[in-house]
């Protein structure tokens, strides 16, 4: 059973710029959800996905935004970034209500 | 607005010390009450769910138990391996997404 995988796993931009983060779900899992997570913090959720639609989004702006493919790979898309925006991305997949299976997450620094 | 929080924020024992965590929750509707470890630099690993007041589930050194206001994570007799950041979420009912709420989290160091 292949786990849930996050790439790049590092990645340093300036501010304004936009980034995209990729994220291939579980085998078998057909919800993928993106969560932020700052240093010291619990993650936040930011939106998920479920058959190519968003189905639920947390207090993010619009400029956080997503995709989710028929494969249930998904991407997150961030414009105009904000050094604020530095912090771990975690992709989550599950099927349906269960428990949440992480990726180890993309390091975003912004400068 | 749903809140987790949890105590303490870190937390150092002993090898074979006894110890618990608490997550305390505020939510309307809950659907589950779920608890991850993390390492650093690592995404959560699920550990347990738990449904309804009452419920008990165990892996190795670890027991969960909930109550309809809190949760506990009993960890018995920890070894250094144990150490890592511990963090509770709950999940409600309300709506058609899943999504977790996080608590900040307990840093749990196990000394030899």
């Amino acid at each position: 059973e292949t786990g849930v995988t996050q790439s790049p796993t590092h990645l340093i931009k300036t501010r304004g710029q936009q980034v995209t983060l990729r994220c291939s779900s579980q085998s078998g899992h057909n919800t993928v959800s993106w969560y932020q997570q700052a240093l010291g913090q619990g993650p936040q959720f930011i939106f998920q996905y479920y058959r190519e639609e968003e189905n639920g989004r947390g207090n993010f702006p619009p400029r956080f935004s997503g995709l989710q493919f028929p494969n249930y790979s998904s991407e997150l898309n961030v414009n105009a970034l904000e050094l604020d925006d530095s912090a771990l991305y975690l992709c989550a997949s599950s099927l349906g209500p269960g428990p949440l299976h992480f990726g180890n997450g993309t390091r975003l620094t912004v400068t | 607005e749903d809140q987790v929080t949890q105590s303490p924020e870190a937390l150092r024992l002993q090898e074979g010390e006894s110890s618990s965590l608490n997550c305390s929750y505020t939510v309307s509707g809950l659907r589950g009450l779920f608890w991850y470890r993390q390492d650093p630099g690592k995404g959560p690993e699920f550990l347990f769910t738990l449904y309804s007041a009452g419920e008990e589930k165990e892996k190795e050194r670890l027991k969960a138990t909930l109550t309809k206001k809190e949760s506990f994570l009993h960890i018995t007799a920890p070894k250094p391996e144990d150490s890592a950041t511990y963090l509770c979420a709950v999940q409600v009912s309300r709506g058609s997404n899943y999504k977790l709420t996080f608590g900040k989290g307990t840093l749990l160091t196990v000394n030899p």
